[in-house]
């Protein structure tokens, strides 16, 4: 089966950076998505990447390592709109999509 | 932006009933369509995928006959959650995509359902 990890829990100051960490072993590797989900609400797509490197946008940057297995996503200048469940997603060998547990990001004023 | 809608957002039920929820891609045509299910403070699980016009097809672990997927046209797909228990209630989420190919890689959610079985 699919194995992607990252933190549970992470908890940062308005205005400070938080970077997300996310591990995957996956059959076949078709991209990396990371997604935003808060409480009772659909995931809303942030970032996908498929080559090594880093991708910014805004605020947010994402970086992959294939072969690493290893992928983080970096939040700068954080808001309190921020708090938010952030989900690392694996498109897989099928094209298909494995979410990893999420991490509940706490933004504190 | 692509949207996806779902219908009901909420509904309750008692044990025993069947409940239909309705996904909709709403500006493009969804040729595959994904329903996830998602437990409180749990990341989502694919339950099944369908492409317009043939049967889904269901991850390991998911009852096809409880669960019946219905992709009838390329804007609308359909679960029926048949006999409704407690263990059902979750959040259920649905995706779709526009190709079948990695060249439309996106897919976009729906703002999922809150199921509740009493």
């Amino acid at each position: 089966g699919q194995n992607i990890d990252q933190p549970t829990e992470m908890t940062a100051t308005e205005g400070a950076i938080v970077q997300i960490n996310c591990t995957y072993q996956t059959s076949g590797f078709n991209g990396l998505f990371w997604y935003q989900q808060h409480a009772g609400e659909a995931p809303t797509f942030l970032s996908y990447n498929v080559l090594d490197g880093l991708e910014e946008k805004g605020r947010f940057s994402s970086f992959l390592s294939r072969s690493k297995g290893y992928s983080y996503l970096l939040l700068k200048e954080l808001q309190m709109k921020d708090s938010a469940s952030y989900l690392c997603a694996v498109f897989d060998g099928d094209y298909k999509l494995s979410f990893g547990a999420g991490t509940t990001v706490t933004v504190r004023a | 932006g692509a949207v996806v809608s779902q219908h009901p957002s909420r509904v309750i039920c008692k044990s025993g009933t069947s409940v239909k929820i309705e996904c909709r891609s709403l500006d493009f045509q969804a040729t595959t369509m994904f329903w996830y299910r998602q437990f409180p403070k749990q990341s989502l699980m694919l339950m099944a995928t369908s492409n317009e016009g043939s049967k889904a097809t269901y991850e390991q672990g998911v009852e096809k006959d409880k669960f019946l997927i219905n992709h009838a046209s390329l804007t609308l797909s359909t679960l029926t959650v048949t006999s409704a228990h407690p263990e059902d209630s979750s959040f259920y989420i649905c995706s779709a995509r526009a190709g079948r190919t990695s060249d439309s890689y996106e897919q976009y959610f729906g703002p999922g359902t809150r199921l509740t079985v009493t």
